[in-house]
């Protein structure tokens, strides 16, 4: 199994870019989320889905787009990088929409880099 | 949701026992604890969770209190792969929301 599967693991950008980080899961889970990392910090949370078409915002949303076309596939837009967006990005699968009682997967992340 | 609390640092020796506790005095009756590390330049993994019981796993033991307002997880053989933060999470919705943690060193 590849479980949750995020790309690229590297990306440099400079300030004004638009991207999008990739993140796909082969485990059929509903629940999907993007989370980012800062030095020394705990994963803070951006956007989340609790299945296709249903996205919702987490702590700290602006800056970035979501959107969950397949149950798959939940890419993770920035649309004009800034370098406060420079971290660390984790994507995340778990079975259940909202159940509290599973485990989720966590992808290898995205080290980005903004300039 | 609301952030557990837990100390910012622990160290053990090699192949001892670790207590990691976890405060959650806001924790509501439905909420689940869930507990999970991340080794360095890695994702985070799951470890164990539970909600009243004692809970067991091949990774670790996790016991609740009575009264659910604390936990601790429990590493009974402390290897130097054990090394990592460990995350306590409070889980009630669609959202797992993570704090600082706890950074576990580990002494040859």
């Amino acid at each position: 199994n590849a479980g949750v599967t995020q790309t690229p693991k590297f990306q440099v950008l400079k300030t004004g870019q638009s991207m999008t980080l990739q993140c796909a899961q082969d485990m059929n889970h509903e629940y999907m989320s993007w989370y980012r990392q800062d030095p020394g910090m705990g994963l803070r949370l951006i956007h989340y889905s609790v299945g296709a078409g249903i996205t919702d915002q987490g702590e700290v949303p602006n800056g970035y787009n979501v959107s969950r076309s397949t149950t798959e596939d939940f890419p993770l837009r920035l649309l004009s990088a800034a370098p406060s967006q420079t971290s660390v990005y984790f994507c995340a699968s778990s079975f259940g929409q909202g159940l509290v009682n599973t485990e989720a997967f966590f992808g290898q992340g995205t080290r980005l880099t903004v300039v | 949701d609301a952030k557990t609390t837990q100390p910012n640092s622990m160290e053990s020796n090699e192949e001892e026992p670790v207590h990691l506790p976890c405060n959650h005095s806001t924790i509501s009756g439905t909420d689940y604890i869930h507990w999970y590390r991340q080794l360095p330049s890695q994702g985070p993994e799951y470890v164990i969770h539970g909600l009243t019981s004692n809970v067991n796993n091949r990774m670790a033991s996790l016991a609740i209190a009575e009264d659910r307002k604390s936990s601790t997880l429990i590493l009974h053989r402390a290897t130097l792969r054990d090394a990592a933060v460990y995350y306590c999470i409070r889980r009630g919705g669609n959202k797992l929301v993570f704090g600082a943690g706890t950074i576990l060193r580990v002494k040859s």
